[in-house]
């Protein structure tokens, strides 16, 4: 079945490091791709999101490009600050619903 | 525009006891899941429904739990008979549009956090 796999956290960074944390999917068709952030004690939101292959989704600084040739959507910022720090899904949508990944806790140090 | 709305946000219950939740989608939304998340884990798919329909629901498990999303009022999921094991956070999203690859966004409500003591 569809499924995502995530690279395992914490990832703890110093404010203005380079962030990626890395997503493959395993999915039948071509699905949508997206990532949300999760703060402490909250629901999720959507931070960026792909419908098609090439297709590059950005948000808040965060951005992501739909590689159908690698099965990948991973998660990039230039510069990090201490309020982004929390926890990110990658997730992607079959038929109705979401697949998520196991989530990556990013942790940022001032 | 208020968002998804679930209650309670927190819910306590003893073993044995049945535990009802509450989501209420984004107004002009007529498609709901419900997800559960599990300490340190990411989010299962539990019950996909819309109006008074229960469209899937594949990962729900086989006993005790039940949805409901009727014509008037919120979405209710419904677990009787609580276990240790249920203690998660429940999370439901809404959207406007449902089935199909290009289906509706999903907007997520704040969840509801249940500890069975």
């Amino acid at each position: 079945g569809d499924s995502v796999t995530q690279m395992e956290g914490p990832v703890t960074l110093s404010e203005e490091a380079f962030l990626t944390i890395n997503c493959t999917y395993t999915a039948t068709g071509y699905p949508s791709l997206f990532w949300y952030v999760q703060y402490p004690g909250e629901g999720l939101q959507l931070l960026l999101k792909a419908t098609k292959a090439d297709d590059k989704g950005s948000n808040k600084g965060f951005e992501a490009t739909y590689r159908k040739e690698t099965t990948s959507f991973h998660l990039e910022k230039g510069s990090v600050q201490v309020s982004d720090s929390a926890v990110y899904f990658c997730a992607l949508r079959g038929t109705d619903k979401l697949i998520f990944g196991t989530g990556t806790r990013l942790q940022v140090f001032p | 525009n208020a968002g998804v709305m679930q209650n309670p946000r927190h819910l306590v219950r003893r073993r044995g006891q049945e535990a009802r939740l509450r989501c209420s989608p984004m107004k002009g939304h007529s498609h709901v899941y419900w997800y559960r998340q599990l300490p340190e884990e990411g989010l299962k798919f539990m019950v996909y429904l819309q109006k008074e329909n229960i469209i899937d629901e594949s990962g729900m498990p086989k006993e005790r739990f039940s949805a409901e999303f009727p014509k008037e009022g919120p979405s209710i999921l419904r677990i009787q008979q609580v276990v240790r094991g249920d203690s998660a956070a429940y999370f439901c999203a809404s959207s406007a549009s449902g089935t199909g690859l290009t289906g509706g966004e999903q907007y997520f409500g704040p969840g509801t956090r249940l500890t069975v003591t």
